[in-house]
């Protein structure tokens, strides 16, 4: 089935340690969110992909920077995770021309030691 | 500024009564409204979305413009209805698609 995954499901990281989660699709949608989720909260949306044209919420701090090198994959790298970082990251595809509906990962859930 | 806002974090109701998921937005514009579920250890997917006037799994919802609401509703609750829903507000910034997600409010139907 065509769909969205995420890797891994669960990530550990010591504060300060980088760390990288990753997004693939196989649904060839042209647009890839990330969100940050934390708990009891509303996914909040950190940045999103265009194709190759890269849009950064302006709330989203420094400390997270996004990969697409190719249609199919997005990254999320968090170069130094503070303990307020640790969060359900979700990933998320949409077919730029044909949908406004969003298709979801399974997300990761970060958590910083 | 663009908000969702759903006032209730839990809805417990009994299978066979009436559900209402409240959802309140904020928006200048003409904003694209959708309901998203995520049923127990499963993924976040669309439930619906106000433009398709449609009913999914019972679940109706109506575009209230002098209101600003988007409520959920279905006549009859069922067991399998438990999960978290969240009501989201989607329209094109800068550029961009996105969406603004409530904090979501968890359905529990009891038997």
């Amino acid at each position: 089935d065509a769909m969205v995954i995420q890797n891994p499901r669960y990530q550990v990281t010591q504060f300060g340690k980088p760390v990288t989660l990753s997004c693939s699709q196989t649904l060839n949608h042209n647009v890839m969110y990330w969100y940050q989720q934390k708990s009891s909260q509303a996914p909040k949306l950190l940045f999103h992909y265009y194709d190759k044209d890269f849009n950064n919420e302006a709330d989203t701090p420094d400390n997270f920077q996004s990969r697409r090198p190719n249609t199919s994959f997005c990254f999320l790298d968090i170069r130094s995770p503070g303990l307020g970082d640790a969060a359900m990251y979700l990933c998320a595809t949409r077919d730029r021309l044909s949908s406004y509906e969003q298709y979801f990962g399974p997300g990761t859930r970060l958590t910083v030691t | 500024a663009q908000r969702v806002t759903q006032p209730e974090k839990l809805l417990s109701v009994f299978k066979g009564a009436p559900v209402e998921l409240k959802c309140n937005y904020s928006y200048s514009g003409s904003p694209e409204l959708f309901w998203y579920v995520q049923y127990s250890r499963q993924r976040l997917q669309l439930l619906l979305r106000h433009i398709s006037r449609e009913s999914i799994k019972g679940f109706t919802a109506d575009l209230n413009k002098g209101e600003t609401s988007f409520h959920l509703k279905k006549p009859f609750a069922q067991e399998e209805d438990s999960a978290m829903y969240y009501c989201a507000l989607s329209n094109y910034v800068g550029g961009g698609f996105k969406t603004i997600f409530g904090a979501g409010t968890r359905l529990f139907v009891k038997a």
